[in-house]
């Protein structure tokens, strides 16, 4: 199989507060991108990082990779209530096209 | 900001019938691709399309799908003969690249919610 799995699978923090979420894959891979789900929504692109890079930074998110690891991780800082959203981490496969995708995390951000 | 478009949001259809599913992708975009997510699981890989012919397809992209550009700008998923377990949110995404391998990034539309009765 080439799913992976996202962790935790639910989040729930205060508003100010910084998110991590980690996602962990099980093939060698081109990129991987972190992408955000509003409930009932479309899937809304947020960060790519390749497998030659090891941190990557945009506004309030920071990803890191560990291709040796195979994870990688989402920070998101001073968290706001309208980061409450479902997260999915999503990775191109060495040789494919297509995204294979992790479980999700569902970020809850109280006010 | 350039976006992908899918219709209908949502559509009901009776077990058995066929359905078409529309998107238009970014204007320069090259390569299509359809995903799926059954409610509350992982969104799953369908199809990639490139220069008019399928360049991957996963398992569950059986007889019963298939995919066409009929124009220069839409993009459409076909079931022919639905089935219960087709219930899902269908997505259309597209990527600039020519050659899909670049580290570009795919950019979703806002999906088909399609229910089968």
């Amino acid at each position: 199989s080439q799913q992976g799995e996202e962790d935790p699978q639910a989040l729930s923090i205060q508003e100010g507060e910084n998110a991590t979420m980690n996602c962990s894959y099980k093939t060698s891979i081109n990129n991987l991108q972190w992408y955000r789900q509003n409930s009932g929504r479309g899937l809304v692109h947020l960060i790519l990082i390749r497998s030659n890079e090891r941190e990557k930074h945009s506004g309030r998110l920071r990803v890191t990779l560990d291709t040796s690891k195979k994870s990688s991780s989402l920070l998101i800082t001073a968290s706001r209530a309208a980061d409450t959203a479902s997260y999915f981490c999503a990775w191109r496969p060495t040789g494919r096209r297509a995204l294979t995708f992790g479980s999700g995390t569902r970020l809850q951000v109280q006010p | 900001e350039p976006e992908v478009t899918q219709t209908p949001s949502h559509q009901v259809t009776q077990m058995g019938q066929e359905v078409i599913l529309r998107c238009v992708p970014i204007s320069n975009h090259l390569y299509f691709y359809w995903y799926r997510q059954i409610l509350g699981q992982k969104v799953e890989f369908l199809v990639s399309f490139y220069n008019n012919e399928i360049s991957e397809k996963s398992e569950i992209f059986d007889d019963q799908f298939s995919v066409e550009r009929p124009d220069g700008s839409n993009f459409t998923l076909k079931i022919r003969s639905t089935k219960l377990e087709d219930s899902a949110m269908y997505f259309c995404a597209s990527t600039e690249d020519w050659t899909g391998y670049s580290n570009q990034p795919q950019h979703f539309g806002d999906g088909t919610r399609l229910s089968i009765l």
